[in-house]
């Protein structure tokens, strides 16, 4: 059974400061999504990244799949009170598979 | 972009009765769609994996009698929770993929309280 260990679980932040989430695993996933979800609604996908060592860069958001492809990370530079939810990363074991995912990071940002 | 339409986005219903949420690809054929449930401000958590035409692949720990899955067609799975009960209470959320190995795409999830 493949695992992914988010963290932190909770973060509350002022507006404009930065952070980052981290997601961490034993095993090698084929590729990671993260998604944003808002309450009451269904996770948003973000971004999908494939391969060790990519960095993908969405506005001020920057995320990192690692080396070995068991690890990720977002960055989030200069957060802002719309940037307000839970992030979920989640794993894909192999192509076409079901996907893994991390126990999420609920993110308030405070003005 | 691809969308997934889940209905209804919300139901209250009395304890015993049995409610059937669908969710629909919109825009594309859906060879396998996924059933979540998701505690508040937790992760989501795979109930089952259905696949067109075949029986779904339920996770360890789901009762399939309870919760039954039903992927008649490329755009449409329907999830039933059957004589439902408080404990039952819960957001349940749909994902469906294409085939390809596209990503997952989310419906807006269903949330379901049991009086």
């Amino acid at each position: 059974t493949q695992l992914l260990e988010q963290s932190p679980q909770f973060l509350s932040i002022q507006e404009g400061e930065n952070l980052t989430v981290y997601c961490n695993s034993s095993s090698v996933f084929s590729s990671l999504q993260w998604y944003r979800q808002e309450p009451g609604e269904g996770p948003v996908l973000l971004v999908t990244v494939v391969t060790g060592g990519e960095v993908k860069k969405l506005k001020r958001l920057t995320f990192q799949f690692g080396d070995a492809r068991k690890d990720s990370s977002l960055h989030i530079t200069a957060a802002q009170t719309g940037d307000t939810g839970l992030y979920l990363c989640a794993g894909e074991g192999t192509s076409g598979s079901r996907l893994t995912f991390g126990e999420g990071t609920q993110l308030t940002v405070n003005p | 972009g691809a969308v997934v339409s889940q209905h209804p986005s919300r139901v209250i219903c009395k304890s015993g009765t049995s409610v059937k949420i669908e969710c629909r690809s919109l825009d594309f054929q859906a060879t396998t769609m996924f059933w979540y449930r998701q505690f508040p401000k937790k992760s989501l958590m795979l109930m089952a994996t259905s696949n067109e035409g075949s029986k779904a692949t339920y996770e360890q720990g789901v009762e399939k009698d309870k919760f039954l899955i039903n992927h008649a067609s490329l755009t449409l799975s329907t999830l039933t929770v059957t004589s439902a009960h408080p404990e039952d209470s819960s957001f349940y959320i749909c994902s469906a993929r294409g085939p390809n190995d596209q990503p997952q795409h989310f419906g807006d999830g269903t949330r379901l309280s049991i009086l």
